[in-house]
């Protein structure tokens, strides 16, 4: 069975810093990831995805691929209290079932 | 954006009893999808499906079963309702393949009392 694992479990930033979040699958299958975030109360909404090695870009927020490893991050650059909210990370293969799992989230909190 | 609508949103239901679930997507997607989130687990796959009339078990299906009488509609049923099935239960949806997003609902709140 699949596993991603999450670290860390919670995380709090101050205001303005960086936060930086990881993820590691530990099926050699995994050929996708994506962030999810989910603010407290609320379902969770696709954040950012990436599909090949290397580095992808948007706003604030940056994620990053070594397939080699199976590890992905994201790093949330002048953190915002809005950004305070669960983040979860997903993984799923290219053939065959189509199955996203999901680790167990890091929750991370911006305080100004 | 995709719209994914879960009913009821709060649901208490007694030992034993039957609760269903029901999902419903405006999005024609071929993929359904069940999660159940408690603290500590994350999400956990409770059954999908690849369209109309099929249904497959997640990783997490011993007590539930899962309907799709159409592309729109996918139920969660507990026949026979634990506590240890208190919990937020999430409907998703998203199209075929593995480079595509799920779109969640707002969720159902369960208690088993």
């Amino acid at each position: 069975q699949q596993k991603v694992q999450q670290s860390p479990e919670s995380l709090i930033v101050p205001e303005g810093g960086m936060a930086s979040l990881n993820c590691t699958s530990s099926d050699r299958n995994v050929d996708y990831f994506w962030w999810y975030r989910q603010h407290s109360g609320k379902s969770p909404k696709m954040l950012m995805s990436i599909f090949s090695n290397g580095e992808k870009e948007e706003g604030r927020f940056t994620v990053h691929l070594n397939k080699a490893s199976l590890h992905t991050s994201l790093h949330i650059r002048d953190s915002q209290p809005s950004d305070s909210a669960l983040y979860l990370c997903a993984a799923t293969t290219s053939g065959g079932n189509y199955k996203p799992t999901f680790g167990k989230g890091t929750s991370l909190v911006v305080h100004p | 954006e995709a719209a994914v609508t879960q009913s009821p949103r709060n649901k208490v239901a007694v030992t034993g009893g039957k609760v269903t679930l029901s999902c419903n997507q405006t999005n024609n997607h071929n993929n359904m999808y069940w999660y159940r989130q408690d603290t500590g687990h994350g999400l956990r796959l409770i059954h999908y499906s690849y369209g109309a009339g099929s249904t497959e078990k997640g990783d997490i299906p011993d007590g539930y079963k899962a309907s799709r009488p159409s592309q729109e509609n996918f139920s969660l049923i507990l026949e026979l309702a634990t506590p240890s099935q208190t919990s937020v239960y999430f409907c998703a949806s998203g199209d075929l393949g593995g480079q595509n997003t799920l779109y969640f609902g707002a969720g159902t709140r369960l208690s088993v009392l």
